[in-house]
């Protein structure tokens, strides 16, 4: 069975101070997609981005880095000099190829950024 | 391009009564997701579609919940009899399956109150 664990429910900085979120995942799976949404307070849940479990190369993109660690099972997402319009609730999930795409969520950390 | 369209965006109903939602996902996407988000907490995963079929429903009600879909394109989801328990966000999403776990897209949802 397939678990995404986000240990931080709830995380509160002030503007342009840097947030990391955690993730960390289980799977017995060996082809396996990892994401991150985020949920404003509109209620959609809008896609960041997908990792798949051969890649563990470091992304970056804008304001937005994940770090990637198959060794400890780990996706964290970390905003650099955040602003008040990163408030949000973020989601990590994991996707397994071999259980026909399902799609499993963590239970999300809200992210609140104070000016 | 259209994104995942759901209605109705709210619903208040007491309980013991019935309560429909409807999902029409991206044109091309072959699989359809229904989440159930409690407040606070990640989405649930309570049936997944490849096209018309069934590749998931091990957490849905069945005593009460239903969903069917249709020529593999818009589905239903129902609740009969609704409970309190049940007042949550509704949420469909759809990816174009290619075997390489696409992401998924999100709808705005459905608030549904059950007093």
């Amino acid at each position: 069975a397939q678990k995404v664990t986000q240990a931080q429910t709830e995380i509160s900085v002030v503007e342009k101070e840097d947030v990391t979120l955690d993730c960390v995942y289980e799977t017995r799976d060996t082809t396996y997609y990892l994401f991150w949404y985020k949920q404003p307070p509109s209620g959609e849940l809008v896609f960041l981005i997908r990792r798949n479990s051969f890649d563990e190369q470091n992304e970056i993109s804008g304001r937005y880095s994940w770090n990637f660690q198959k060794s400890t099972s780990s996706f964290n997402f970390t905003i650099t000099a955040s602003q008040v319009v990163d408030s949000a609730v973020y989601f990590c999930a994991l996707l397994i190829k071999a259980a026909g795409n399902k799609l499993t969520f963590g239970g999300g950390t809200r992210v609140l950024v104070k000016p | 391009e259209a994104g995942v369209a759901q209605s109705p965006r709210y619903k208040i109903i007491e309980k013991r009564q019935s309560v429909a939602f409807w999902c029409n996902p991206i044109s091309g996407h072959a699989t359809l997701y229904w989440y159930q988000q409690i407040l606070g907490q990640g989405p649930k995963l309570l049936i997944q579609f490849q096209n018309n079929g069934v590749v998931d429903d091990s957490q849905l009600p069945k005593d009460r919940f239903s969903a069917e879909r249709l020529k593999g394109v818009d589905s239903t989801l129902k609740i009969q009899p609704a409970k309190l328990e049940d007042s949550a966000v509704y949420l469909c999403a759809s990816s174009y399956y290619r075997g390489l776990g696409t992401e998924a897209f999100f709808g705005q949802g459905t608030r549904l109150t059950v007093v």
